[in-house]
C-alpha cells in the first residue's frame, strides 16, 4: 500500500526561482498537513486541508508562498521567489480526519536555495 | 511562545539506562496527544499516543498530567537503536490540527 509521496526529494534552485513541491496523500486520507523543518525552527506547520479546503494558513511565513489542494489525491505548494532563508525540509503529511488517528508523513522534499 | 515546547537536547545516555523527556503545551484546548520518532534525515513516524490515564507499551512509558499541560516520555533499558529524536504532538481544534515540538534528541552509547 503506498504512504505519502512527495516529489522532488530534493531540489536545489536559484534565489528568485519559483519552486513547486507535491505531495500525493494515502487514498481515503482527507486531511492533509504542510510541514516544514529545520535546525533552528524544527517542524513547523505551514498550512492544513480538510477535504480539499484550507482550515488554516496561519504558518504560511508570507506572500511567496501558497498551497493548493485542488482534488484529493494531490497537493502543492509553492514558493515564488524563492529565498535562501527558505531552505529547509518539507514534509508533507495526510490523516484521516473525523477520529484522531496516527498521521503519516512523505519522504520530505529537502530545498536548497542558493 | 511555541504551542509545543521540549528540551532539544541532546541526552548521551549508556545502554540500560532509564531516560525520560517531557514536553509541556501551551493550549488547555488540546485534546490528544502522541510521541512520533524520527531518525537521522527521515520522516517522522507514529511512536505511541499518549492516554490521560497513562500509558506502557514495552519499554516505553507515555503519561499525560492536564493540569500543568506536560506530556511525558520514558524509556527504560535503552537500547543504541533508540537513538533517534522524539517529537511530541499536541491535537487540538474541530480539524485535528497536529502541532509538534522541536524534539528532543536522544543518542545511547555502548
Amino acid at each position: 500500500d503506498a504512504g505519502v509521496i512527495q516529489s522532488p526529494r530534493h531540489e536545489v534552485t536559484e534565489m528568485g526561482q519559483e519552486v513547486t513541491l507535491r505531495c500525493k496523500p494515502i487514498s481515503g486520507h482527507n486531511s492533509l498537513f504542510w510541514y516544514r523543518q529545520t535546525m533552528m525552527r524544527g517542524l513547523e506547520l505551514l498550512i492544513y486541508f480538510n477535504n480539499n479546503v484550507p482550515i488554516d494558513d496561519s504558518g504560511m511565513p508570507e506572500d511567496r508562498f501558497s498551497a493548493k489542494m485542488p482534488n484529493a489525491s494531490f497537493s502543492t505548494l509553492k514558493i515564488q521567489p524563492s529565498e535562501p532563508r527558505d531552505s529547509a525540509v518539507y514534509f508533507c503529511a495526510s490523516t484521516r480526519q473525523g477520529r484522531i488517528s496516527e498521521a503519516f508523513f512523505g519522504q520530505g522534499t529537502r530545498l536548497t536555495v542558493v | 511562545r511555541k504551542e509545543v515546547e521540549q528540551d532539544p537536547g541532546p541526552f548521551n545516555v549508556p545502554e540500560g539506562a532509564t531516560v525520560a523527556f517531557n514536553c509541556t503545551y501551551s493550549n488547555s484546548a488540546s485534546q490528544s496527544f502522541f510521541w512520533y520518532r524520527q531518525d537521522c534525515r527521515k520522516e517522522p513516524k507514529l511512536l505511541m499516543s499518549v492516554y490521560s490515564s497513562g500509558n506502557e507499551d514495552g519499554r516505553f512509558t507515555a503519561q499525560l498530567n492536564r493540569a500543568s499541560q506536560y506530556i511525558s516520555l520514558l524509556i527504560r533499558d535503552s537500547k543504541l537503536s533508540d537513538s533517534a529524536t522524539y517529537l511530541c504532538v499536541a491535537v487540538s481544534g474541530g480539524y485535528n490540527k497536529l502541532i509538534f515540538g522541536a524534539g528532543t534528541r536522544l543518542a545511547v552509547h555502548p
